[in-house]
């Protein structure tokens, strides 16, 4: 049973749009969230992350959001560059006093057209 | 800062055989957590050390093993090797391994058994 989904397996954006990437989640006890992007032949590289006391944390050209009652993340990449087409995998953790480990989605593969 | 190192990098073995990967954290990083990546099923966690001791494990085989050591270099071991367990194998640390810290991953060894 997959607790985080990455529904869409690809997404193809002009340069200089908006990539908006998805993620659902099952586990009501996650609430750590990150996101990842692999290129090939490299290991995952963190983005950004988020808590579930908040709704949105930005860093530059990314902007995570997370609906909690709908068990929904979303990563927006502004504006959208060549550079930025990889793998990106969606992760969440559970809460606790020590530690879990990371479940991930199957991955988004964004292909971002000059 | 050096990242997180892992050799070898590729790998080829026969069915049966053993083999031994290799992770040095970010100086500093008393937690490594190791995953497989296959095609089909993601990243999926294998386990995770903290302070030379097993504090998670994911749902593999027995095959499956690793150890820390004190200065937080970790191995990953899997003996009878058998065709599934071609993949790529990461190994990803955090400073204490606490639930609101991102971890950091290597380049991964790839294995491919014949």
């Amino acid at each position: 049973d997959q607790q985080v989904k990455q529904n869409s397996p690809s997404l193809s954006v002009q340069e200089g749009r908006i990539s908006i990437l998805n993620c659902d989640y099952t586990n009501s006890m996650f609430d750590y969230f990150l996101w990842y992007k692999k290129y090939p032949a490299e290991g995952p590289t963190f983005l950004i992350s988020i808590s579930s006391i908040k709704d949105k944390n930005e860093d530059g050209r990314f902007t995570v959001f997370l609906n909690k009652s709908a068990k929904h993340l979303s990563l927006h990449i502004v504006p959208s560059q060549p550079g930025d087409s990889a793998v990106y995998f969606c992760a969440a953790r559970e809460r606790n006093s020590g530690n879990t480990p990371l479940v991930f989605g199957k991955g988004t593969r964004l292909s971002v057209i000059a | 800062k050096a990242g997180v190192t892992q050799t070898p990098r590729y790998l080829i073995k026969t069915r049966g055989q053993q083999v031994t990967l290799s992770c040095s954290p970010i100086s500093g990083h008393r937690s490594v957590s190791w995953y497989q990546q296959t095609p089909g099923q993601g990243l999926q966690f294998l386990f995770e050390y903290f302070s030379e001791t097993q504090r998670n494990k994911g749902n593999f085989p027995g095959r499956f093993s690793g150890r820390q050591f004190s200065n937080s270099r970790s191995e990953m071991n899997v003996s009878t090797l058998e065709l599934g367990d071609s993949a790529l194998y990461l190994c990803a640390s955090s400073l204490r391994g606490l639930s609101n810290q991102p971890q950091h991953f290597g380049d991964g060894t790839r294995l491919s058994i014949l």
